[in-house]
Order: C-alpha cells, then sequence, then structure tokens
C-alpha cells in the first residue's frame, strides 16, 4: 500500500462546476501538504502549499487539511477548461526530528472539465 | 519571475551509452531536489542536495550519481543506461528543505 492514496479518477466536470480532489495518507510525519497541477508533458506546478490543519483559500482553489483524519482535499470553484489537467498531491515528511523534505506524491487525478 | 532551468529538455541516447542532465535553480534556492517520472506515474524522488551537499537518497540506482555545484546548479549523470530508464528527468528547487518546490519542465529521456 502507497504511503499517499488518491482517487485516480479520471474526472469530468461541466464548466462552473465545483471540483473536489482527495487524498489520504498513512505516515502521520507528513507534515507540510502540497497541490501540484499537471499539464501533458510538462512539470508539476505547485498551487498550494499548507502546514496546518484546516482551510487555505487562493482565488478559486481551497486546500483543506486533517491531520486527525490523514485527509486533504482541493476545490476548485467554478472550474474553467484551462483546469483541465493532472492534479497531485505531495507531501513532506519529518524524519527523526530532521527534515529532508522530499516529496511523497499520490497517483494523481485526471480532470476534464469540458465547456 | 525566474524558474527552474532544464537542459536538454529532450535526450536520446542507446543502450548503454551516458547521459547527463543539467538542472539550474531559481536564483537564492540552495536546495535542489530531482525527480523521475515514467509514462502515467506520479513523480519518484531521486536525490536532493542542500548547500551543495547530498541530503537524501531515494530509490536512484547505483548507475546514477549527481552533484551540486559552487553556483548552486545540479548535474545528474547516468551510466550504463537501460530501457527501463526513459522517462521524464524533473528539478525542483527550494529556498529550504521545508519550502515549497517549483518544478522545472523536465527533461524526456528516450533509451533505444
Amino acid at each position: 500500500q502507497k504511503e499517499v492514496e488518491q482517487d485516480p479518477g479520471p474526472l469530468s466536470v461541466p464548466e462552473g462546476a465545483i471540483v473536489s480532489l482527495n487524498c489520504t495518507y498513512s505516515n502521520s510525519a507528513f507534515q507540510y501538504f502540497m497541490w501540484y497541477r499537471q499539464y501533458s508533458r510538462k512539470g508539476p506546478e505547485l498551487l498550494m502549499y499548507t502546514y496546518s490543519s484546516g482551510n487555505k483559500e487562493d482565488g478559486r482553489f481551497t486546500a483543506q487539511v486533517d491531520k486527525s483524519s490523514k485527509y486533504i482535499s482541493l476545490f476548485i470553484r467554478d472550474s474553467q477548461p484551462s483546469d483541465s489537467a493532472t492534479y497531485l498531491c505531495a507531501m513532506i515528511s519529518f524524519a527523526g526530528g530532521t527534515s529532508y523534505g522530499k516529496l511523497t506524491f499520490g497517483q494523481g487525478t485526471i480532470l476534464t472539465v469540458h465547456p | 519571475a525566474a524558474g527552474v532551468i532544464q537542459s536538454p529538455r529532450h535526450l536520446i541516447k542507446e543502450k548503454r551509452e551516458t547521459a547527463t542532465l543539467k538542472c539550474y535553480p531559481i536564483p537564492r534556492h540552495d536546495t535542489v531536489y530531482w525527480y523521475q517520472q515514467g509514462p502515467g506515474q506520479d513523480p519518484q524522488f531521486l536525490i536532493s542536495f542542500y548547500e551543495k551537499m547530498q541530503s537524501d537518497k531515494g530509490s536512484i540506482p547505483d548507475r546514477f550519481s549527481a552533484q551540486q555545484f559552487s553556483d548552486y546548479h545540479s548535474e545528474l549523470n547516468m551510466s550504463s543506461l537501460e530501457l527501463g530508464d526513459s522517462a521524464l528527468y524533473f528539478c525542483a528547487s527550494s529556498p529550504d528543505p521545508e519550502g515549497e518546490q517549483f518544478f522545472g519542465p523536465g527533461t524526456r529521456l528516450t533509451v533505444l
């Protein structure tokens, strides 16, 4: 079983819909949480970066972290066709009190927003 | 704003050849990470450097080596290439080991 599980989708929604993307994790050492968007054959683009439980909003994007349930979510409001991409959750853990910084990714969710 | 630069963007090699991938981090970022992404896979961590010293190592084959230079750019050297090494190789940089990681556009390596 992977340390980070993400619904692979694919997810297809109409333009303007609210999209919910989710990841669960098993390693309590994960402390920093990120969401990346990746277009085909491009590098992952950082969307959100959080380190505490609760919500963080940036424009149409809201990242939610629940450390007690080991669950994170990304909500996209008013989705646009340009949001069509693969969305990857990623986490950083501390090991032995030292942060090494390596990202552990979920499998990615393929999202298509159709006009 | 300046981004992470990777070169070359595409590379085609024969089996058993050697390849060198280069990464130029965002200015004032002293932490560099290398990831490998196979088709339809999520990126897998290979190795990282902080202040020119190796800080962590993931599932990197012994045939691969990397280093970070005095100007903070990094190079990933891959020898005795195998067909299974064909993948996208990403470099990411961060202002510190706990900070956001910003990815470059990647190098697509094809081994024939």
